[in-house]
């Protein structure tokens, strides 16, 4: 069955951009996460989503970071004025709830020039 | 400050032979535990847990072995083949509707 899809795969982009990333959950999956890895390090907790709604948004560096989830499903992830810290594997993950096992996208990796 | 660490950024194994790959967590509160597996250009793959009121889970090559007082954790592979080289990490969560937090991963390298 299909799995969990990221796209782009890859992006480059010039400090200063915005830039959008998108994640397409596994059917069903009620639960939604982004988490970002930088070189040499593990997975950041970004965001999470119950259907819709957000209830822990807690790892969202600053606030040029957003993300939003529309009709259970698609989600992007935007990040305003990119920096180049901002550089790194961009992961998305979904469950069928939040107790349940996490299902990883190939994840977007972005680098900011 | 890392509540879960893998201290071994990389380990090399002969094929045939153990592989051991630990993790120390500094969250008392953690009850679940679990290991992800990733291959370069792939997402994470969820492949063995382990709930706090157990020492010890066991699934085909691998066996996970949690020693709660000690606030660590290993996954061990026996016997080690070539196609398990890739990056492990650790994972650990305090509740069911808690976040997952990950370890920095080690790097696994299965020689033939």
């Amino acid at each position: 069955g299909a799995g969990v899809s990221q796209s782009p795969s890859n992006k480059v982009t010039e400090k200063g951009k915005d830039v959008e990333l998108r994640c397409d959950p596994i059917s069903g999956h009620t639960a939604l996460y982004w988490y970002r890895q930088s070189l040499g390090q593990g997975l950041e907790f970004l965001i999470y989503f119950q259907g819709n709604s957000a209830p822990d948004k807690s790892g969202l560096p600053s606030d040029r970071f957003s993300a939003e989830r529309t009709g259970g499903s698609v989600s992007t992830l935007t990040i305003q004025r990119t920096q180049q810290e901002d550089s790194a594997v961009y992961l998305c993950a979904s469950s069928l709830a939040r107790s349940d096992t996490q299902y990883f996208g190939p994840g977007t990796r972005l680098t900011v020039l | 400050d890392q509540q879960v660490k893998q201290n071994s950024p990389s380990l090399s194994v002969q094929e045939g032979r153990i592989s051991i790959l630990n993790c120390d967590y500094t969250n008392s509160m953690f009850d679940y535990f679990l290991w992800y597996k990733k291959y370069p250009a792939e997402g994470p793959t969820f492949l063995i847990s382990i709930s706090s009121i157990k020492d010890k889970n066991e699934d085909g090559r691998f066996t996970v072995f949690l020693n709660k007082s000690a606030k660590h954790l290993s996954l061990h592979i026996v016997p080690s083949q070539p196609g398990d080289s890739a990056v492990y990490f650790c994972a650990a969560r305090r509740t069911s509707y808690d976040k997952v937090i990950f370890g920095p991963g080690t790097s696994l390298s299965v020689i033939p």
